[in-house]
């Protein structure tokens, strides 16, 4: 079976850009939550999508956004990138979060420049 | 919010001894509180978790413990192994089960 898949695993992109990440949850799963990563922080909560809905989002501005497809593959943008932004954005997938483990991807290395 | 505060931030162990690490979490409506393992370069792995229905749990060498009133939970890594060496998460299930918020994490280093 296959694990959770995040694409691309890097990306450099410049201040003022966006950029979307993509990732595909285990088959059959139908949750996907998005998190950032960094030294200073830990894992921060983004948003939660379940069945193509957002059922939980977390404390970043709205620059930071995300959708699900109605086969469960998940993306998130970041519009107008800032320097802080810059770290490894994991996504996690699970039958349904309420009942059931997450398993995470290998993640995305987003370097702003 | 739902906070969850991790202790220690780094622990140095000699092989074969035991490493315990501790969180507290805020919000007593979470109910689910898994262990995740992230190795350098790595994604994190689940590695052990608990319900609020039950105070303990054991996977050979590893051993959660749950304290609802208290509202903390640890983990126990018995015989410690180099492999063991990683970044150590705890999280808790928050806002009607759909979020996890994590610890900020313990770096365990086992020398040999």
């Amino acid at each position: 079976k296959a694990g959770v898949t995040q694409t691309p695993r890097y990306l450099i992109k410049t201040r003022g850009q966006q950029v979307t990440l993509s990732c595909s949850p285990i088959s059959g799963h139908r949750s996907v939550s998005w998190y950032q990563q960094t030294p200073g922080q830990g894992l921060q909560f983004l948003f939660e999508y379940f069945s193509e809905t957002q059922r939980n989002k977390g404390n970043f501005p709205g620059r930071f956004s995300g959708r699900q497809f109605s086969n469960s593959r998940s993306e998130m943008n970041v519009s107008t990138l800032e320097l802080g932004d810059s770290a490894l954005y994991l996504c996690a997938s699970s039958w349904d979060t309420r009942t059931t483990e997450a398993f995470f991807g290998q993640g995305t290395r987003l370097t702003v420049v | 919010g739902e906070n969850v505060e991790q202790h220690p931030s780094t622990l140095s162990v000699q092989e074969g001894d035991s490493a315990v690490i501790k969180c507290t979490y805020s919000d007593s409506a979470s109910n689910y509180f898994p262990w995740y393992k992230q190795e350098l370069g790595k994604r994190p792995q689940l590695i052990i978790d608990i319900r609020s229905n039950v105070g303990e749990k054991k996977d050979q060498r590893i051993a959660v413990t749950l304290n609802k009133t208290a509202k903390h939970f640890s983990l126990h890594i018995t015989e410690t192994q180099p492999e063991d060496s990683a970044v150590y998460f705890c999280a808790a299930l928050h806002q009607a089960g759909t979020a996890l918020i994590f610890g900020k994490g313990t770096t365990l280093s086992v020398s040999s």
